[in-house]
């Protein structure tokens, strides 16, 4: 069965600074996805940043990119220039090709301080 | 833009209750999850359906059951509601053959089982 690993529960960044959140996972596949997903304090979760394992290039959106390291089994979110918007709880998540679930690990929370 | 509702943002039930949980999606997915969200335990898939009137069990479907009548409507279903059934719950739906089948989600129901 696949694993998702997020071995930092809480992370702590100042603003303008940059921060990184770990993500390990366990797959025999060989075709699969992996996500990057934020849910603010009471808000909705919603789809930070994704990336397909047959492509080497590491995934961007904006101030958002992932270090993705295929042999390592390693998936990790490099957030940018953080800023107060970005405190959230962050869940990486896996998902095989062939299926439609999705494997979450237990979540980071990024705390933006001043 | 998707989205996808869930019926009430909290709710209290007493222990024995048959409580429902609604969600709905307007985007025609045929993919819908059911999570629940638990601190240190991030998110457990309940039930997912692929189509009208088909599921399959996730990984924690006991004490649950699902229902899909219509393409956009998903039900969850505990049928007689326990302490240890206090909780977040998370509704989802993706497009199948979409690429990576991203999960939109809804904005969770907070339910306190007394």
């Amino acid at each position: 069965a696949q694993t998702v690993t997020q071995s930092q529960p809480e992370m702590s960044v100042q603003e303008a600074e940059t921060v990184t959140l770990s993500c390990t996972y366990d797959t025999s596949e060989s075709d699969y996805y992996l996500f990057w997903y934020k849910q603010p304090p009471s808000r909705q979760m919603i789809l930070v940043i994704r990336q397909e394992a047959y492509k080497q290039q590491n995934a961007t959106e904006n101030r958002f990119s992932v270090n993705f390291q295929k042999a390592a089994k390693s998936f990790s979110l490099k957030i940018s220039d953080s800023q107060l918007g970005d405190a959230a709880m962050y869940f990486c998540a896996y998902k095989a090709g062939t299926a439609s679930k999705l494997t979450f690990g237990t979540g980071t929370r990024l705390q933006v301080t001043l | 833009d998707v989205k996808v509702t869930q019926s009430s943002r909290y709710l209290v039930k007493r222990t024995g209750e048959k409580v429902f949980l609604e969600c709905v999606q307007d985007m025609d997915h045929e993919n819908m999850f059911w999570y629940r969200q638990d601190p240190g335990l991030g998110l457990r898939l309940i039930y997912f359906s692929y189509d009208v009137k088909m599921k399959e069990k996730g990984d924690i479907p006991e004490g649950y059951s699902v229902s899909r009548e219509k393409k956009e409507r998903f039900s969850l279903i505990l049928e007689s509601a326990s302490t240890n059934q206090t909780s977040m719950y998370l509704c989802a739906s993706s497009l199948i053959w979409a690429f990576s089948e991203t999960q939109y989600f809804g904005p969770g129901t907070r339910l306190l089982v007394l």
